[in-house]
């Protein structure tokens, strides 16, 4: 069975601070994709990394894949308050390229003004 | 455009009635697909729509769900004798293709509390 564990569960920061988000599995996947999450609404995605090794840059935050395609990470340099909110990590499951995601069970961030 | 939609976004029910969401996603996205996001936690995969194909129902919990959509469009998850562990928000996501290339929009969900 495919897992995403994520690290840490909560994180609260002063805002200007730095901060990365784990995401972890004992599985191959072919990609995976970060999307954040606001109170009342759905995920949205972020970005989609393919490439072991591959990293991405959008505006303050940095997302890497690991070599092995295993595990991912998510960092944001000087956060500010907008950037509050649930952060999940989600991969494909199942045979044949689907869509099906399994999703981490997500990392709350709090930035204080 | 028109995001996705789903009605209602808040619905208490008591336990053992039946309870029907919907969901209305982009116009010309073939695929559909229905989560469950328990409090605090990650999405959960339920069932998938690709056009006239039969639907992936792999993730369904229990033979208390059940999903149908028409042809390309709206699409309702049904859950009989709702149980508290049903409990959680319902989210439908929609995408022009099937196939995790193509990125998969979100509607705000529908929020279940069974009393």
């Amino acid at each position: 069975t495919q897992l995403l564990e994520q690290s840490p569960q909560f994180l609260s920061i002063q805002e200007g601070e730095n901060l990365t988000v784990y995401c972890n599995s004992s599985s191959v996947f072919s990609s995976l994709q970060w999307y954040r999450q606001e109170p009342g609404e759905g995920p949205v995605l972020l970005v989609t990394v393919v490439t072991g090794g591959e990293v991405k840059k959008l505006k303050r935050l940095t997302f890497q894949f690991g070599d092995a395609r295993k595990d991912s990470s998510l960092h944001i340099t000087a956060a500010q308050p907008g950037d509050t909110g649930l952060y999940l990590c989600a991969g494909p499951i199942g045979s044949g390229n689907t869509g099906k995601l399994i999703f981490g069970q997500g990392t709350t961030l709090q930035v204080k003004p | 455009g028109a995001g996705v939609s789903q009605s209602p976004s808040n619905k208490v029910t008591e336990k053992g009635k039946d309870v029907e969401l919907r969901c209305d996603p982009i116009s010309g996205h073939t695929a559909l697909y229905w989560y469950r996001q328990r409090l605090g936690q990650g999405l959960e995969f339920l069932i998938y729509f690709q056009g006239n194909s039969a639907p992936d129902k792999s993730g369904l919990p229990s033979d208390r769900f059940s999903a149908e959509r028409t042809g390309e469009s709206v699409s309702t998850l049904t859950i009989q004798r709702t149980q508290q562990e049903d409990s959680a928000v319902y989210l439908c996501a929609s995408s022009l293709a099937s196939g995790s290339q193509y990125e998969q929009y979100f509607g705000p969900g529908t929020r279940l509390t069974v009393t």
